[in-house]
């Protein structure tokens, strides 16, 4: 996983309240990014960044927000989860400067139900 | 924008047969191509990469070529294993070093005994 680590694994929560999914990596990876798995779609890309501070959506971002504030962390909340928000949720990080031949790591996954 | 297009599965094989597993995409220019694996209960894992045409990639016995002229990736397997099942995703990063690592919907291999 090279230094890719998810937090909560696994989390149960109610419609409508804020849900926050932590990724933290170690590795001084310049990229990270955000997707969702779901039967049928494969991995969607919610949001990644590009740097501290920079980010930019995906092709499944309404209802998402994220935030880097520093290197190691990037953030997705769920503002008002939704029970179309339930799924399992990936963060990956990698590459420096020439990302096209750098190597992307995941983290293990963080299964959200929404009830 | 760019796009990755994979075969529908689920791919059933026994044991020893030949496995090809189709991706084609649509991008501007020339975009990096990946074939990534999924075991079950796990993370997505780099299995091979390509990142300009005519490259091959290959690792553990898989191989890909980045075709431009088709615009595709086919992973291919000379000898599956039961332990190759799993799901294999077909992805790319558009030029210009954007970053933005989008994948195809994913193909299920299953291989009996």
């Amino acid at each position: 996983d090279a230094g890719i680590t998810q937090s909560p694994r696994h989390k149960v929560t109610e419609t409508g309240t804020p849900v926050t999914l932590r990724c933290h990596q170690t590795e001084n990876h310049r990229y990270m990014y955000w997707y969702r798995q779901d039967p049928g779609h494969g991995l969607r890309l919610i949001h990644y960044s590009y740097g501290v501070k920079d980010t930019d959506k995906g092709e499944v971002s309404d209802g998402y927000s994220v935030s880097r504030s520093k290197t190691e962390d990037f953030l997705l909340t769920l503002e008002s989860a939704t029970s179309s928000q339930t799924s399992v949720y990936f963060c990956a990080g990698g590459g420096g400067m020439a990302l096209a031949t750098d190597t992307i790591y995941f983290g293990e996954g963080s299964w959200l139900t929404v009830v | 924008g760019n796009s990755v297009t994979q075969m529908e599965g689920p791919v059933t094989l026994s044991e020893e047969a030949f496995l090809t597993i189709n991706c084609t995409y649509t991008a501007t220019g020339y975009p990096s191509l990946f074939w990534y694996v999924q075991y079950p209960g796990e993370g997505l894992q780099l299995l091979l990469k390509a990142t300009k045409a005519d490259d091959k990639g290959s690792n553990k016995g898989f191989e890909a070529t980045y075709r431009k002229e088709t615009t595709s990736f086919h992973l291919e397997k000379g000898s599956v294993q039961v332990s190759d099942s799993a799901v294999y995703f077909c992805a790319l990063i558009g030029s210009g070093n954007t970053g933005k690592l989008i994948f195809g919907q994913g193909t299920t291999l299953q291989v009996k005994p």
